[in-house]
């Protein structure tokens, strides 16, 4: 069964502290993507990979940081610097950088405490 | 430069009736309009997309009417029904950085019985 996944589902944190979450694919996809979404302003891009081992900052990158070690994987770190982190998070995927659809996972939910 | 417009914000439409939600965009590059559906919870799945050399495109209840000269494009649900309440996003991307996908705000449609 093909797709993206992402855990937890829902993640609380307190402030000041660090937390990780986690997007795996088995699409065999190059190109993996992590958006933001908040009520009422459409999806945001923080960081995008186009290949292992290589990622590039989106329009919000700040407060952010990511790494791509697996194909298969692309895990989002929310630092205590990211300042309103409380939101929808969003990992997609696509077959390669020119490839113009992108397959989403079902989300994370952070709420900072 | 970079925006896609979206409207309406919310949209109640009673049950066999059209869904109307419109789009506007300013760059002249961009060459690749999708449309997703997100229901609560989940992330957005692609539902149907038009490139610029076509006015419109058809799949099943969704139809999308493609303007160029305007940079205008909007979807209508023909036949709407409570099963396609969600929020809808159109969005934009350019062969030259498909990375780069712009998302318009959306548009929360319910449909009633």
């Amino acid at each position: 069964d093909g797709g993206i996944t992402q855990s937890p589902k829902y993640l609380f944190r307190k402030e000041g502290q660090n937390v990780t979450l986690s997007c795996e694919q088995n699409l065999n996809h190059d190109a993996m993507y992590w958006y933001r979404q908040d009520p009422g302003q459409g999806l945001r891009l923080i960081y995008y990979s186009q290949i292992v081992n290589d990622f590039q900052k989106g329009d919000i990158a700040e407060g952010y940081s990511v790494s791509r070690e697996k194909k298969e994987s692309f895990p989002l770190t929310v630092t205590s610097a990211q300042k309103n982190p409380t939101a929808f998070y969003l990992c997609a995927s696509a077959q390669g950088p020119r490839t113009d659809t992108q397959y989403f996972g079902p989300g994370t939910r952070l709420t900072v405490l | 430069q970079q925006q896609v417009k979206q409207s309406p914000q919310s949209l109640i439409v009673q049950k066999g009736g059209i869904s109307i939600i419109n789009c506007a965009y300013e760059n002249t590059a961009f060459d690749y309009f999708p449309w997703y559906q997100q229901f609560p919870g989940k992330g957005p799945a692609l539902l149907i997309a038009i490139r610029p050399d076509v006015s419109e495109k058809k799949e099943g209840r969704f139809t999308i009417s493609f303007n160029k000269s305007a940079k205008q494009f909007s979807l209508h649900i023909m036949d709407s029904q409570p099963g396609d309440s969600a929020t809808y996003f159109c969005a934009a991307s350019m062969k030259t950085s498909y990375d780069k996908v712009i998302f318009g705000p959306g548009t929360s449609l319910s449909v009633i019985p």
